[in-house]
């Protein structure tokens, strides 16, 4: 069976570094999307990965190792507004998205 | 630039009540579409995707049902509507499989009763 697990729930303090982990077991591999999602609304794109390594974009980086089936979201600088879920989701082999149940980030001032 | 409406916003309706859910798409042309539903606290589950207009492919066999009757247009419906249909419907696209992020709409809140 295809699966995604994240953590369900995470608190951090403004200002600080909060690491949310994903890991995978998925029928083939055509990449890693990380989405945002506020309390009752849409998620929105913040990532994507394909290549091993790390992507940075802003306060936001995001993490890929294809051979531990393994990837992390880095949030620095922590602001209230960060206060949201966050969804990993894989495109499989037949390029459909697989989703996470999602990580409810608390942020504490 | 493209958008993604869905309608209504909210919706409450009794069980064995019937459902039509509307996503319409501006913008692009022959786009993927997505139904998604989403249980309080859970996942995305996808239900329904379409690779154009007519092509309907049905993820979860369940009493829902998906059509596409224009290229932009993508409609949800149930005859008969059970508790378990309550949740977040997200209507989603992009512009090809192989393309990257998929752009949601605002997503329809339906309370069944």
């Amino acid at each position: 069976g295809q699966n995604i697990d994240q953590p369900t729930e995470m608190t951090a303090t403004e200002g600080a570094i909060v690491q949310i982990n994903c890991t995978y077991q998925t029928s083939g591999f055509n990449g890693l999307f990380w989405y945002q999602q506020h309390a009752g609304e849409a998620p929105t794109f913040l990532s994507y990965n394909v290549l091993d390594g790390l992507e940075e974009k802003g306060r936001f980086s995001s993490f890929l190792s294809r051979s531990k089936g393994y990837s992390y979201l880095l949030l620095k600088e922590l602001q209230m507004k960060d206060s949201a879920s966050y969804l990993c989701a894989v495109k499989d082999s037949n390029y459909q998205l697989i989703w996470g149940a999602g990580t409810k980030l608390i942020i504490k001032p | 630039s493209q958008t993604i409406h869905q309608w209504p916003a909210t919706l409450v309706q009794p069980v064995g009540s019937p459902l039509s859910l509307e996503c319409t798409v501006e913008g692009t042309s022959n786009p993927n579409l997505y139904w998604y539903r989403q249980a309080a606290g859970r996942g995305l589950q996808l239900l329904f995707y379409s690779v154009g207009i007519g092509q309907i492919s049905s993820e979860v066999p369940q009493n829902l049902s998906a059509s596409r009757p224009q290229d932009r247009q993508f409609i949800l419906s149930s005859k008969k509507l059970l508790l378990s249909d309550s949740g977040f419907y997200l209507c989603a696209w992009i512009l090809q499989l192989r393309g990257n992020e998929q752009f949601f709409g605002p997503g329809t809140r339906l309370t069944v009763l």
